[in-house]
């Protein structure tokens, strides 16, 4: 089926590790997209890619990082994690970059950083 | 600056209707998105309105004006499976996404 795969579904992890969110698309999307969702607010975008090779910065990018080697992948990274990354994230796709069309989501992964 | 406002909480009947709102500002617009988001999983894409007027698609329809800054997601012939929480996303100028914090529709029986 294709969609986006995000991994893990959910992690417990210890602040000041280093802990890296994968998320992979089989739709040939030329845009990704990282956010997190907290309660109370809306989503918010952490790093995007219009294309692969590219990336930028969102509305939340401090602390985090990512890469876009390829069409297919695009890993999130924490540095360093502490607790106000503990969120829920979410990969996202879409066939075009600046977000100009509809987003497909991946699952999200639940990070909780004690 | 950009804000964009939806009630928090809402509560329907099966088999009613019911119009969730959302209000927004901005400097710049391309556009305005509906998603559903079931409690655990992703949003999933229900609506995009660019002109005013009524956009139907089945059960739900989406209504824009672009003069009033002004929303709204009709959702016709409640169903159970229709509890959930409905995201509204403005796209400014830079065809940046700028999303309300949802509104959680709770369908009793």
């Amino acid at each position: 089926i294709a969609g986006i795969t995000q991994a893990p579904t959910s992690q417990i992890l210890a602040a000041g590790r280093r802990m890296t969110l994968r998320c992979t698309q089989d739709m040939r999307h030329n845009a990704m997209y990282w956010y997190r969702q907290d309660l109370g607010l809306g989503l918010r975008l952490i790093h995007y890619s219009n294309t692969a090779g590219t990336t930028g910065k969102g509305e939340v990018p401090d602390g985090y990082s990512v890469s876009r080697a390829n069409t297919d992948d695009f890993p999130l990274t924490l540095a360093s994690a502490v607790p106000s990354q503990t969120s829920v994230y979410f990969c996202a796709s879409s066939r075009t970059g600046g977000q100009g069309g509809e987003l497909f989501f991946g699952e999200g992964s639940r990070l909780t950083v004690l | 600056g950009q804000n964009i406002d939806q009630p928090t909480e809402m509560t329907a009947t099966e088999g009613a209707i019911v119009q969730i709102n959302c209000t927004y500002q901005t400097s710049g617009f391309n556009g305005l998105f509906w998603y559903q988001q079931h409690a655990g999983e992703a949003p999933t894409f229900l609506s995009y309105n660019v002109l005013d007027g009524l956009e139907e698609k089945g059960r739900f329809s989406s209504f824009l004006s672009r003069s009033k800054g002004y929303s709204y997601l009709l959702l016709k012939e409640l169903q159970m499976k229709d509890s959930a929480s409905y995201l509204c996303a403005l796209m400014d100028s830079n065809y940046q996404l700028i999303w309300g914090a949802g509104t959680k529709l709770i369908i009793k029986p």
